[in-house]
């Protein structure tokens, strides 16, 4: 592995299964991401890990949860997949800083497309 | 929360040409200033940022300015090549990466 591993790369879904979306990076780093990408709206920051066992809400958290046990592993599960969830996902990750002086570099994973029908 | 507009939302140039794509955002705590590059069916890739106390930094034929007072920052691609084809987003935001507030994205084309 290197950098950040998505999968599935893309999957169709019936309306109200379960799904989850799978991350996993080799970069050791603290803080990892998940984004929704749809046409027009650019990317949308669903949910954020800072560190290992914490997790905060994004801009579009409905109808999606995460969690961060480790370092490297952050999935994205949609309870119930309803086709408004259809969209690319995209994980990324950074070495997080709080200071101005840090770099906020996000690195991003190939993305996993998903169609709910 | 932030409020980002990024234009325009699409630009052609032809081969050669110079390209500008503006970035405004209304948050007057950002302090950093990123631009993302998106290939088709890729994903997105960091090409250049800015800090708040910096007021212009290039890489080569990339440059990014900063107006703080105005609340925008550009992104200039100069001598453009058919490889700068792309969709850019800016994403200024405060000291966290989750802080980071994505554009709607601006589709470049260069016409060889």
């Amino acid at each position: 592995i290197a950098g950040i591993t998505q999968a599935p790369t893309s999957q169709i879904l019936a309306a109200g299964r379960r799904m989850t979306l799978r991350c996993t990076q080799d970069m050791r780093h603290n803080a990892m991401y998940w984004y929704r990408q749809d046409l027009g709206l650019g990317l949308r920051l669903i949910h954020y890990s800072n560190t290992a066992g914490t997790t905060g809400k994004g801009e579009v958290p409905d109808g999606y949860s995460v969690s961060r046990a480790n370092t490297d592993d952050f999935p994205l599960t949609l309870a119930s997949a309803v086709p408004s969830q259809t969209s690319v996902y995209f994980c990324a990750s950074s070495v997080e800083h709080r200071t101005s002086s840090g770099a906020n570099v996000l690195t991003f994973g190939a993305g996993s497309r998903l169609t709910v029908l | 929360g932030e409020n980002v507009e990024q234009h325009p939302s699409t630009l052609s140039v032809q081969e050669g040409d110079s390209a500008v794509i503006k970035c405004t955002y209304s948050d007057s705590a950002s302090n950093y200033f990123p631009w993302y590059k998106q290939e088709l069916g890729k994903r997105p890739q960091l090409i250049i940022d800015i800090r708040s106390n910096v007021g212009e930094k290039k890489d080569q034929r990339i440059a990014v300015t900063l107006n703080k007072t105005a609340k925008h920052f550009s992104l200039h691609i100069t001598e453009t090549q058919p490889e700068d084809s792309a969709v850019y987003f800016c994403a200024p935001g405060g000291a966290g990466s989750y802080q980071l507030t994505f554009g709607k994205g601006t589709k470049l084309s260069v016409i060889p």
